[in-house]
């Protein structure tokens, strides 16, 4: 199994709506969550940092389920621009140098 | 402007042709680290430093070395690339333990990515 899951979609959103989605995680000494958004295979940048309960930034909102072992992030009002992969990213609480990274979700927005 | 470059962006090799990408980073950053990007696979870690002399084993190490002899520079080398070694790669750097753990620290600012074919 793996240390970090998502489902990879994609998820085909219609400009302004909501959308949801998961990344699960095996290892129970994770620390550090992150979400990171990737476009076309282009380099990954910082969406947000969860490190208690939650995060929310604007339209994102990023919970953490310690109990259940996944966070989510939510987009409210999808714009065109939110179209990417979004990669869910976990440190180690043992290594802190190692980061695992999940395969991604891809949402589409569509006007 | 504070960035993180990689070259080359594009390389096509040879089996067993040793071959190294260049990774810089102009932040003083400590930490900094390998992936390589497959489809389906995600990300996956293949080398990092925490500081200057001090490397470690990711998740796939086999068939790469590295080296960090100064802060800014983390080369990825392949002594003797092979197929299953074409892939996209990223280099990544932030600023690590020093400022103890918070987002700033924690936030990793990558490259630009280096799209690898061995033959």
């Amino acid at each position: 199994r793996k240390e970090v899951e998502q489902d990879p979609g994609p998820f085909n959103v219609p400009e302004g709506a909501t959308v949801a989605f998961n990344c699960t995680y095996s290892n129970s000494a994770s620390q550090s969550f992150f979400w990171y958004r990737q476009d076309c295979r282009k380099e990954p940048k910082l969406l947000m940092s969860v490190y208690s309960s939650g995060n929310e930034d604007g339209r994102f909102t990023a919970q953490l389920n310690r109990a259940s072992q996944y966070i989510s992030l939510l987009i409210r009002d999808s714009k065109l621009s939110d179209s990417a992969t979004y990669l869910c990213v976990v440190r180690r609480l043992d290594s802190w140098g190692k980061l695992q990274f999940g395969a991604g979700t891809q949402v589409v927005v569509t006007p | 402007e504070a960035q993180v470059t990689q070259n080359p962006r594009y390389l096509i090799t040879v089996t067993g042709k040793k071959l190294t990408v260049t990774c810089s980073q102009n932040m003083n950053h400590e930490y900094m680290s390998w992936y390589r990007q497959d489809p389906g696979l995600g990300l996956r870690q293949i080398y990092y430093s925490m500081n200057v002399e001090v490397t470690d084993k990711g998740d796939v190490p086999e068939g790469y070395k590295v080296s960090r002899k100064e802060k800014r520079n983390f080369p990825l080398i392949l002594e003797s690339p092979s197929p299953n070694q074409t892939s996209l790669y990223f280099c990544a750097s932030s600023l690590g333990l020093a400022g103890g753990i918070t987002p700033s620290t924690d936030t990793q600012y990558f490259g630009p990515g280096t799209r690898l074919t061995v033959l």
